[in-house]
Formats: structure tokens, C-alpha cells, sequence
């Protein structure tokens, strides 16, 4: 079965660095997302990308934060200065629209000290 | 108004028991509705899509009431590897997914 692939699967990093996750999207599948989830809170929708261009992003998805599709296979989330705040799991997910649902990665889990 | 809403739980149910889990959401040009499956900290897994005309996967049914904005998901028989968390999603044109908050089931030997 396809799957989503993402890397590194746990990443530590101290605040003010930059921060680069990795994702592999099913190879097929057009759509492409960031989620984060705090722990013990829901899954937050960050951003969407479509056509080598980000489609929606939301009011989480600040100057901080960019994505890049900068090959065929990745796509990369990117965290410019990173906060406390941004402790969290990263869950890419792919889509492909020819199925229901989004596929999800194993997630990364970013812990800034 | 919470765009997705769910009851946290916990819900701790014996094993062979019956439990309901129900959903609501706040806007009325959702598209698509799943319920997906989260264990502690792992990725959210798809357990079914939600349609109109309700559906039914093993011993999961699902329902959805566009006119209450509404969506509930029943599991029967229900086993100890069902204990997880049960996430509510819906999705607009965009394709973006709004989670619920989610609903923690515990089944119990």
C-alpha cells in the first residue's frame, strides 16, 4: 500500500534556529498539507499546496513558516526562528482526488527548547 | 461556535459494549465528512468516509444529518483494540481538513 513518508521522526532543535521537515507524498497524489498538533490539543490545519504554489494557509502559517516542493518527490516544511510554541507533531498528508481521504505521514515531532 | 465539535470523553465501556460517538459542525457548505482513528502519538488513520445515506463497515456505522449539521459514529461489539481516539473531520471545497477536538474511548477487559 502507498504511504506517506516523513523525516526526521523526531527532530530537537533550540529556539531561534531554523528547522527544515521532510515528506515524501504518495508519488501520484497532487494535493499536498502541513498539520500540526500540539500534544493533548486537536489537529490544526497549517497549510495547503497545489501546483507548485500554497492553495490556503491559516492564521498559524505566519512570515515564520514556508514550504517548497524542490523536486518531484519532497515536499519540505520550513520554520525560520523557531519558538517554544512550536513544539508540536508535524503531520504531512497527501491527497489525490481520485479517493476520499488524505493520506497521513507518521508525523515528526519538532521539540524546541 | 467551534467549527467541528466533539464530546472529549473519556467514554470507558466493557468490552462487547456498545458506544456512540456524535459530532457537530458550523459550516453548512462542508463537503466531506470522515471519522479517523488516532492512537497516542501516532498519525491519524482513516477508519470510514461519512455519506448522506449512511454507511456501514463491519461492525462501525456511521451517519451524517446535513439539516442538523450533525454526524455520529457507532461501534458495536466493541473490542479492546478499539480503544483510541475517534477524531470528527469535515471538509470544505478546499479540500482542508477542520478536525474535532476528538473523543477518547477506553474499552475495558
Amino acid at each position: 500500500e502507498p504511504e506517506v513518508t516523513q523525516t526526521p521522526s523526531h527532530q530537537v532543535t533550540q529556539m531561534g534556529q531554523e528547522v527544515i521537515l521532510r515528506c515524501v507524498p504518495i508519488s501520484n497524489h497532487l494535493y499536498f498539507y502541513w498539520y500540526r498538533q500540539i500534544l493533548g490539543q486537536k489537529v490544526e490545519f497549517l497549510v495547503s499546496f497545489y501546483n507548485n504554489e500554497i492553495s490556503e494557509k491559516s492564521e498559524i502559517f505566519d512570515d515564520q513558516f514556508s514550504v517548497e516542493r524542490p523536486d518531484g518527490s519532497n515536499f519540505t516544511l520550513k520554520i525560520r526562528s523557531t519558538k517554544l510554541e512550536d513544539s508540536a507533531m508535524y503531520f504531512c498528508a497527501s491527497f489525490g482526488r481520485t479517493e476520499d481521504e488524505q493520506y497521513f505521514g507518521p508525523g515528526t515531532r519538532l521539540t524546541v527548547t | 461556535r467551534k467549527e467541528v465539535e466533539q464530546d472529549p470523553g473519556p467514554f470507558n465501556v466493557p468490552e462487547g459494549a456498545t458506544v456512540a460517538f456524535n459530532c457537530t459542525y458550523s459550516n453548512s457548505a462542508s463537503q466531506s465528512f470522515f471519522w479517523y482513528r488516532q492512537d497516542c502519538r501516532k498519525e491519524p488513520k482513516l477508519l470510514m468516509s461519512v455519506y448522506s445515506s449512511g454507511n456501514e463497515d463491519g461492525r462501525f456505522t456511521a451517519q451524517l444529518n446535513r439539516a442538523s449539521q450533525y454526524i455520529s459514529l457507532l461501534i458495536r461489539d466493541s473490542k479492546l483494540s478499539d480503544s483510541a481516539t475517534y477524531l470528527c473531520v469535515v471538509s470544505s471545497g478546499t479540500y482542508k481538513y477542520i478536525f474535532g477536538t476528538g473523543t477518547r474511548l477506553k474499552v475495558l477487559a
